[in-house]
């Protein structure tokens, strides 16, 4: 098993660029998620999904798109990019939902810096 | 609101000294509490966690934490570390499917 696979590993974008990064397990786990990782503020929950189709908002959403079609995969789409969104980004998931007591499986990160 | 404080930001020991790493959390129910790892340009590796039962809990790496619902407290702890412990640890908190991370402390290890 690949685990959870993040890409790309760095990217650079100007203001206002919007991209995708991609997130995606092959473990077969319900749960979902998005983090972001900045300096002294831990990481905070962006997104999560509960399965396929169904998606929700974390602590800090704004800026900030998400889809899960399949169970496989979970991107998180910024549309317009602000330097205030240059952070390290992580995915995680999790076998189930509404019971975390299994934690969750993180991928390596994202690092993406707006200019 | 659900909440975990890491009051230590950075915590220098001695190799094959012990450690504790402490972690409070505020929380209105029973929470599901979590220790993560996390070395340089890595992702996080949970150590171990606790949702019931004994307050004790063992994880990975010959780490423990203990649950002391009194002090709302989960800290970390090892008997002897290792040069390769250095690292980030993070507590975190989970609540249904969210989760809620402390800043984290940042462990140096001298030899």
């Amino acid at each position: 098993n690949a685990g959870v696979t993040q890409t790309p590993k760095f990217q650079v974008l100007k203001t206002g660029q919007s991209m995708t990064l991609q997130c995606a397990q092959d473990m077969n786990h319900e749960y979902m998620s998005w983090y972001r990782q900045d300096p002294g503020m831990g990481l905070r929950l962006i997104h999560y999904s509960v399965g396929a189709g169904i998606t929700d908002q974390g602590e800090v959403p704004n800026g900030y798109n998400v889809s899960r079609s399949t169970t496989e995969d979970f991107p998180l789409r910024l549309l317009s990019a602000a330097p205030s969104q240059t952070s390290v980004y992580f995915c995680a998931s999790s076998p189930v939902t509404g019971t975390p007591t299994l934690g969750q499986y993180f991928g390596p990160g994202t690092r993406l810096t707006v200019t | 609101a659900q909440s975990v404080t890491q009051p230590d930001i950075h915590i220098t020991v001695s190799e094959g000294a012990s450690l504790e790493l402490r972690c409070n959390y505020s929380y209105g129910a029973t929470p599901y509490l979590f220790w993560y790892v996390q070395s340089p340009g890595q992702g996080l590796q949970l150590l171990l966690k606790y949702f019931s039962g004994d307050t004790l809990v063992q994880g990975i790496k010959g780490f423990e934490a203990e649950f002391k619902r009194s002090q709302s407290s989960f800290n970390l702890r090892k008997p002897s570390v290792h040069w390769s412990d250095a690292a980030e640890y993070f507590c975190a908190v989970g609540d249904s499917n969210q989760f809620y991370f402390g800043t984290g402390t940042s462990l140096t290890v001298i030899p």
